[in-house]
């Protein structure tokens, strides 16, 4: 079946505008997962889903971000007053159950000029 | 808070080399163990797994991992490597905490296999 969907690929904007970022996870999958990839870095925990609520937020680098999963499928990361120090892969992974390996999506990559 | 380290930064091999790419994790409890993989323009993927049982774990393409408690480690390894396996290696560690797995990831090795 379908992988993860993250869209858009690329996203560029500018310094102080808002961005969303979609992932679609694999169908059936409940846990979801953001994390967030900088050049050289291994990928960083943003925030992680149960069905339709967060139920861990505490790699959310401050107020600016946020995530929703509205209907425990696809989710949403927005950035608000984006900063160039914003600019990374975002990424997106899915799992069936504890303890299933993550599937992940191909990520966003996002340039704040 | 749990940790993982991933010592190699970059690794060049000729093919046929062996591969053995370090990773230590830090954590006091019961921990599930990974490799993940990035081939170039791809997405990260699943190389293998350690839950429990034996140690040696085999995953795909070849690659294997040892669980060996005491150090703390959970290195991956493969006899002879080949130009395809170029990509960066990921080691992940996971712990039960508050009922769902929390998946802490190295800062990655990139393998570059020359021909």
């Amino acid at each position: 079946g379908a992988g993860v969907s993250q869209t858009p690929s690329n996203k560029v904007t500018e310094k102080g505008k808002y961005v969303e970022l979609r992932c679609d996870p694999i169908s059936g999958h409940t846990a979801l997962y953001w994390y967030r990839q900088s050049l050289g870095q291994g990928p960083e925990f943003l925030i992680y889903f149960q069905g339709t609520g967060a139920a861990d937020d505490s790699g959310l680098p401050n107020d600016r971000f946020f995530a929703v999963r509205p209907e425990g499928s696809v989710s949403t990361l927005k950035i608000q007053r984006t900063e160039r120090g914003d600019s990374a892969v975002y990424l997106c992974a899915s799992s069936e159950m504890l303890n299933s390996p993550l599937h992940f999506g191909n990520g966003t990559r996002l340039t704040v000029t | 808070a749990q940790s993982v380290s991933q010592h190699n930064h970059h690794v060049i091999l000729s093919e046929a080399a062996s591969l053995e790419l370090g990773c230590n994790y830090s954590y006091g409890g019961t921990v599930n163990l990974f490799w993940y993989v990035q081939y170039p323009g791809q997405h990260l993927q699943l190389l293998l797994k350690y839950f429990s049982g034996d140690p040696l774990v085999k995953g795909i393409k070849g690659f294997e991992a040892e669980f060996i408690k005491s150090k703390f480690s959970f290195n991956l390894r493969k006899p002879s490597v080949q130009w395809s396996d170029t990509a960066e290696y990921f080691c992940a560690v996971t712990s039960n905490s508050g009922g769902y797995q929390k998946v802490t990831f190295g800062t990655g090795t990139k393998l570059q296999v020359i021909p």
